[in-house]
């Protein structure tokens, strides 16, 4: 199956502070990416849809101010969780689509503790 | 509003046995189906897709789609300790997301 990267694998940071996290798609084009948000024992939760040069598409009640997401290439988005606060740790996870059948192929995520 | 509904479970299974787990969808205009298996603390990976009415095999597993009852279900034969893990049904229409059921939770007894 396709492969999708994401980088940092888990992250501390303190109130107030931005947080940048990468996810890749190492042997596909991926002309969508989605982000996820789970907290524990639940269900993955969609935040935003990019497709590659242009805005994403936040989900309701999404803050896309807070949660600003950036598709600059076929390969690469980006996820930066601004002026974090401890109710946004969660586990965040990007998935890839364009693959074969169009399915999604999931990055390992990303473990966000905010301090 | 689009559901995918499932069975939290948890559902247990000797090793060995058949475990069988279910889901359901809302939206008639559904037009592919996945299984992901996702470990605790672990993010999803994907076990098959399927498209047509009737069974898709890979494996051990095998995906069966209904869409005239909106039902999908997905049978693991010969279960193994390794399998226990939490699986999502995810189902999508004609757009780019996937809408993903909460999960059934297996548990598979040595």
């Amino acid at each position: 199956g396709a492969v999708v990267s994401q980088h940092p694998s888990w992250v501390i940071c303190k109130s107030g502070t931005s947080v940048k996290i990468e996810c890749r798609s190492l042997d596909f084009q991926a002309t969508t990416m989605f982000w996820y948000r789970q907290f524990p024992k639940q269900s993955l939760m969609l935040m935003a849809t990019s497709n590659e040069g242009s805005k994403a598409t936040y989900e309701q009640g999404v803050e896309k101010d807070k949660f600003l997401i950036n598709h600059a290439s076929l390969t690469l988005s980006t996820l930066t969780v601004t002026s974090a606060h401890p109710e946004d740790s969660s586990f965040y996870i990007c998935s890839g689509g364009g693959g074969v059948g169009d399915t999604q192929y999931f990055g390992p995520g990303t473990r966000l503790t905010v301090l | 509003q689009k559901e995918v509904e499932q069975n939290s479970g948890p559902l247990s299974v000797p090793e060995g046995a058949i475990a069988s787990l279910n889901c359901t969808y809302s939206d008639r205009g559904s037009q592919s189906f996945f299984w992901y298996r996702q470990y605790s603390g672990k993010s999803p990976e994907l076990i098959m897709f399927i498209y047509s009415n009737g069974d898709k095999e890979d494996g051990r597993f095998t995906a069966q789609l209904n869409k005239a009852s909106q039902y999908v279900s997905l049978l693991i034969r010969d279960s193994q300790p390794s399998d226990s893990a939490t699986y999502l049904c995810a189902v999508k229409d004609s757009g780019y997301a996937l809408n993903f059921g909460k999960g059934t939770s297996l548990l598979v007894t040595p």
